[in-house]
C-alpha cells in the first residue's frame, strides 16, 4: 500500500505571501495518478490539480503542481484570502484504489 | 451542470447496515466516461476512499473495506448507492459520493455530504 505524507501538518502564512505544499510517496506513483484537492470548513473537496500538474477547470493560476516518482508539490503564490483551508494529495493505485495524505491546514499568520 | 446529492438516514444503530443513495442530475450516470466513487471524512479527520461503479455495474473496493461494502447503480434512477454492513461507531463520517472520469485519476465533482452516525 502506498502512504502519502504530506508535509506541513500546519502552514501559517499571510495574504500575498507563497505557499509550497509537499507529498511524499512511500513508493513511487506515476504523475497520472497525482491530485491535490482543496477542502474548506464543512465544505467537499475541490479538485485542484490533476496528473500532478494540470489545473482543473475554473482553478486560478497561481495554483500549480508538480513532482514526480515520490515527491511532489502544491505551490499557491500570492496568498488570497479564500485560499486558507486544507489540502490533501492523492493517488490511485491498481491494487489499493485511492489513498490521500492527511492533510496540509493553511492557515493566516 | 453535473450535480450529486447524498440521501440516506443519519442515525444507524451499532451492528446494523448504513445505507446510502447518490442521485445525479444535470448529467448521464449510464456513460461510460465516468465512475461514481463513495468516500468518507471521519469527524475532523482525513479522507477515506470507500470504492467505485462503473455504469456496467463493476466495482472496485477499498480492501480494508471490501468485506463490509456494497455499491450498486440503478441507471433508470441515475442514482448509486453504498451499503455498508455491521457497522460500528469507528464507522460515524460524513460520506461523500464523487464522479471522476474515466482516464483522470481525480474527482472533480462532488456531493455536499452527509453525516451518518453510528450509535445506539
Amino acid at each position: 500500500e502506498i502512504v502519502l505524507t504530506q508535509s506541513p501538518g500546519t502552514l501559517s502564512l499571510s495574504p500575498g505571501e507563497r505557499a509550497t505544499l509537499s507529498c511524499r510517496a512511500s513508493q513511487s506513483v506515476s504523475s497520472n495518478y497525482l491530485a491535490w484537492y482543496q477542502q474548506n470548513p464543512g465544505q467537499a473537496p475541490r479538485l485542484l490539480i490533476s496528473g500532478a500538474s494540470s489545473r482543473a477547470t475554473g482553478i486560478p493560476d497561481r495554483f500549480s503542481g508538480s513532482g514526480s516518482g515520490t515527491d511532489f508539490t502544491l505551490t499557491i503564490t500570492r496568498l488570497e484570502p479564500e485560499d486558507f483551508a486544507v489540502y490533501y494529495c492523492q493517488q490511485y493505485g491498481s491494487s489499493t484504489g485511492y489513498t490521500f495524505g492527511q492533510g496540509t491546514k493553511l492557515e493566516i499568520k | 451542470q453535473v450535480q450529486l446529492q447524498e440521501s440516506g438516514p443519519g442515525l444507524v444503530k451499532p451492528s446494523q447496515t448504513l445505507s446510502l443513495t447518490c442521485t445525479v442530475s444535470g448529467g448521464s450516470i449510464s456513460s461510460a466516461g465516468y465512475y461514481w466513487n463513495w468516500i468518507r471524512q471521519h469527524p475532523g479527520k482525513g479522507l477515506e476512499w470507500i470504492g467505485y461503479i462503473y455504469y456496467s455495474g463493476s466495482t472496485y473496493y477499498n480492501p480494508s473495506l471490501k468485506s463490509r461494502v456494497t455499491i450498486s447503480i440503478d441507471t433508470s434512477k441515475k442514482q448509486f448507492s453504498l451499503k455498508l454492513s455491521s457497522v460500528t461507531a469507528a464507522d460515524t463520517a460524513v460520506y461523500y459520493c464523487a464522479r471522476n472520469d474515466v482516464g483522470d485519476y481525480a474527482a472533480a465533482y462532488w456531493g455536499q455530504g452527509t453525516l451518518v452516525t453510528v450509535s445506539s
